[in-house]
């Protein structure tokens, strides 16, 4: 199985902050990487998809890069609503694994 | 509009068994693979397994192997997954999502609570 890891488990910033989150896999996954946000309560919502492209209707604050084994999420300025948990997903393999998460809270 | 309702948790002894299931309307569902996901309380999401459209392909995470079972029943618009011989690790709520490699659509998730 393709074992993900992010980096950090969490962290804290001000509204307006540049957040980077990290996410890498075990093994070559080319771009077949989603990024997904879980607010308290709430089922996970798919933010990024094929590393990069971002899902309609989600704000153009929130981008993601990378390919093969190492990718970054970012959200470029941090605003209250984005409190909430990120995790990455590969679907280059089944079974689909995800990264353990990042909590993101306001400083 | 997409919707995707579970039902059928509940609290289950360790060794004990229980199904749940998946209404799904708003979409065709034959045109998709539908896959399970569970979370652990306060832990992060892990997939457990998914079903191709035609029930042919299903494959599942080394955890539930050999104890749950997905299902589908196309001509209801449902998905299911029986899960046997239960243990204290399985409490979690379970989600489906349409699809197997970019969900889009979640349900809002059924708790099942596995204690004696």
């Amino acid at each position: 199985d393709i074992q993900m890891t992010q980096s950090p488990s969490s962290l804290s910033a001000s509204v307006g902050d540049r957040v980077t989150i990290t996410c890498q896999a075990s093994q070559d996954i080319s771009n077949y990487l989603n990024w997904y946000q879980q607010i308290p309560g709430k089922a996970p919502k798919l933010l990024i998809y094929d590393a990069s492209k971002l899902e309609t209707g989600v704000p153009s604050r929130f981008s993601g890069s990378g390919s093969g084994t190492d990718f970054t999420f970012t959200i470029s300025s941090l605003q209250p609503e984005d409190i909430a948990a990120y995790y990455c997903q590969q679907y280059d393999n089944l079974p689909r694994t995800f990264g353990p998460g990042t909590k993101v809270d306001i400083k | 509009q997409v919707q995707l309702v579970e039902s059928g948790g509940g609290l289950v002894k360790p060794g004990g068994s229980l199904r749940l299931s998946c209404a799904a309307s708003g979409f065709t569902f034959t045109d998709y693979y539908m896959s399970w996901i569970r979370q652990a309380p306060g832990k992060g999401l892990e997939w457990i397994s998914c079903i191709s459209s035609g029930s042919s392909q299903t494959t599942y995470a080394d955890s539930v192997k050999g104890r749950f079972t997905i299902s589908r029943d196309n001509t209801k618009n449902s998905l299911y997954l029986q899960m046997n011989t239960l243990r204290d690790e399985d409490t979690a709520v379970y989600y489906c999502a349409r699809g197997y490699k970019n969900h889009r659509w979640w349900g809002q998730g059924t708790l099942v609570t596995v204690s004696s």
